[in-house]
């Protein structure tokens, strides 16, 4: 089955405790995007990477960091949470485009982080 | 730089009534555009896109029309059942030359609930 997979889906941690979220795609998928949900701001894209060793900034890459090693792993690294990324982070992958970006977006279940 | 506007909501309706979630967007180019929809629990699934003017999207009932004159893409249904109750997304991608990577520009979601 087609299929983005994050782990964990729920974490409570501390400020300043570094943490890593997995995100992995079995679709082959050349793009990944990390995005987080925050109430009245929709989806906001943090990270994402075109392909192996290829990673750039999103609308909102502070605080995070992320590494494509594999072409199907794009895991979210928080090196010293703060409270303001308590937030539902989402994982999604899509194929090439072929001039046009009209692909559709997979995405994984989600990882609900609270920083207390 | 691109964004996505859709109605406030949460929106609340009984079982068979009609439904209608705006959208409008701005962007520099040509955009595609998309809506996604959250089940409680669940990752964003696409529900439907379109690609140029005047396309029409269609799925589960859901249908929605891209009019680049007014850069809108309002989703209607027009029987809406309980098991529509989620969250619905509007969003644009946007070619930004060469090979499309397929970032998504969300809007901030509608919450839909269908009462029996």
């Amino acid at each position: 089955e087609a299929q983005v997979t994050q782990n964990p889906r729920y974490l409570i941690t501390v400020t300043g405790k570094k943490l890593t979220v997995t995100c992995s795609q079995n679709m082959n998928h050349e793009y990944m995007s990390w995005y987080r949900q925050d109430p009245g701001l929709g989806l906001r894209q943090i990270y994402y990477s075109m392909n192996v060793e290829v990673t750039d900034k999103g609308d909102v890459p502070e605080g995070y960091k992320v590494s494509r090693k594999e072409k199907r792993n794009f895991p979210l690294i928080l090196e010293s949470p703060s409270p303001n990324q308590t937030s539902l982070y989402f994982c999604a992958s899509s194929p090439r485009g072929r001039g046009y970006p009209d692909t559709e977006a997979f995405f994984g279940q989600g990882t609900r982080l609270t920083v207390v | 730089g691109d964004s996505v506007t859709q109605m406030e909501g949460p929106v609340t309706l009984s079982e068979e009534a009609f439904l209608t979630i705006n959208c409008t967007y701005t962007a520099t180019g040509y955009p595609s555009l998309f809506w996604y929809v959250q089940y409680p629990g669940e990752g964003l699934q696409l529900l439907l896109k379109a690609t140029k003017a005047d396309d029409k999207g269609s799925n589960k009932g859901f249908e929605a029309t891209y009019r680049k004159e007014t850069t809108s893409f309002h989703l209607e249904k027009g029987s809406v059942q309980v098991s529509d109750s989620a969250v619905y997304f509007c969003a644009l991608s946007e070619w930004a030359g060469g090979t499309s990577y397929g970032k998504l520009t969300f809007g901030q979601g509608t919450i839909l609930t269908v009462h029996p």
